[in-house]
């Protein structure tokens, strides 16, 4: 059963606006969340975390953004640029040993 | 570029052959992964090895065959692999403890013929 899900498979943003990418997870023991990018035949590359103790981590466009009671977080770009565009993977994990369970993705496209 | 260094990054294999996965990091990490990510479906964890010990088998055939030689390199030892096993084999690293991110490879993409 996916405990994390990304709902909205694709999205697509014209450069120079705000880009919201959403996720929602199940499980309430998961403390510490991540978001992922990812560009065709290249693995993932971490962007951003936060853990339950904080409800916004802030770094250069990137946002993101934790609603505990919800099971609810979403990363918000600001602006938007074509060099953007990929695809994105939020993360949970639940405690130490740190396995992490994935979104099944969302693909952002930037338009220039 | 990525700090974690996985070879080969195509394979592709007979279903009697014998051929190993590799991974390599020299970023002092003491935790390492191998996930298995087939097409629009998110990285599924196969084994976490902690200071060079398994401590985590999510269940996995024993067609594959991890292997921690040291703390810098990762294996995944293939053997008698069947066609769905085809799928794009990542590896991953991270430093212990808490509230640590996992840096990926770019990950070895692996066809059974």
């Amino acid at each position: 059963d996916q405990q994390v899900k990304q709902n909205s498979p694709s999205l697509s943003v014209q450069e120079g606006r705000i880009s919201i990418l959403n996720c929602d997870y199940t499980n309430s023991m998961f403390d510490y969340f991540l978001w992922y990018k990812k560009y065709p035949a290249e693995g993932p590359t971490f962007l951003i975390s936060i853990s339950s103790i904080k409800d916004k981590n802030e770094d250069g466009r990137f946002t993101v953004f934790l609603n505990k009671s919800a099971k609810h977080l979403s990363l918000h770009i600001v602006p938007s640029q074509p060099g953007d565009s990929a695809v994105y993977f939020c993360a949970a994990s639940d405690g130490p040993g740190n396995q992490f369970y994935f979104g099944t993705g969302t693909s952002l496209t930037v338009i220039p | 570029d990525t700090e974690v260094t996985q070879t080969p990054k195509h394979l592709v294999m007979g279903m009697t052959n014998k051929k190993s996965l590799k991974c390599e990091q020299h970023m002092g990490h003491r935790a390492m992964y191998w996930y298995k990510q087939k097409a629009k479906k998110p990285p599924e964890l196969m084994f976490v090895y902690s200071y060079e010990k398994l401590s985590i088998n999510e269940s996995v055939p024993s067609r594959f065959s991890p292997e921690c030689p040291n703390s810098s390199l990762l294996n995944l030892h293939l053997h008698a692999l069947q066609p769905e096993d085809s799928a794009l084999y990542l590896c991953a690293s991270s430093q212990e403890g808490q509230y640590q991110p996992q840096h990926f490879g770019d990950g070895t993409r692996l066809s059974i013929l």
